[in-house]
């Protein structure tokens, strides 16, 4: 267990809502990625971080945002929902060796 | 063309079988990781190898560099195998970001 937890796990909004979603680490590992998983596609990078208020975009950036204020916590923000974001978002930890650790998930459905 | 491509997409077969589950690659790369997601849970590393062979139980991992290639094998295959396994590679920019292939689905029938 790499002590990752994600939150919500599930959520349901409209399109045109701002939507924050949350990873949070108890190991304080220095790298931090959200993904997006969608049907027929691999797994995708939306940002990372390589520390508090370090951060980078990933290959399907826009529309999103990023926050790591604190090493424990990365979050993910929507500025406003479209349905193309309808998907299933996973954060990851890099620990030492490269290995990466995923969170459990977050199914969001934009109607 | 993608940068990780892996056959089959899909895969069933028999409980005792021998899989094998193949990823091909486009880029150089620092090390490759082979993924486990369970159907509606979460993704689990299960290898990560720049050279030669892995074991952990019944699954072997092998990479050959110079052919940019990768097989993940199943030995004596058991219904609770049944998942989507991914590969991935990490680039050798040394960013630690990983690219990902589509996954292959792997169903064993008991």
């Amino acid at each position: 267990d790499a002590g990752i937890t994600q939150s919500p796990r599930h959520k349901v909004t409209e399109t045109g809502t701002p939507v924050t979603l949350r990873c949070h680490q108890t190991e304080n590992h220095r790298y931090m990625y959200w993904y997006r998983q969608d049907p027929g596609h691999g797994l995708r990078l939306i940002h990372y971080s390589y520390g508090v208020k370090d951060t980078d975009k990933g290959e399907v950036s826009d529309g999103y945002s990023v926050s790591r204020s604190k090493t424990e916590d990365f979050l993910l923000t929507l500025e406003s929902a479209t349905s193309s974001q309808t998907s299933v978002y996973f954060c990851a930890i890099t620990k030492s060796g490269n290995e990466q650790f995923f969170g459990p998930g977050t199914r969001l459905t934009v109607l | 063309k993608n940068e990780v491509e892996q056959s089959p997409q899909n895969l069933t077969a028999q409980e005792g079988e021998f899989i094998t589950i193949n990823c091909s690659y486009s880029v150089g790369i620092s090390a490759l990781h082979w993924l486990q997601q369970h159907p509606g849970g979460g993704i689990v590393s299960l290898f990560m190898l720049s050279s030669g062979k892995k074991k952990h139980g019944r699954l072997i991992a092998t990479i050959n560099i110079q052919e940019k290639h990768s097989s993940l094998h199943i030995t004596a295959s058991h219904p609770r195998d049944s998942a989507v396994y991914i590969c991935a590679v990490e680039s050798n920019f040394g960013n630690e970001k990983l690219t990902f292939g589509t996954g292959t689905r792997l169903t064993i029938i008991p």
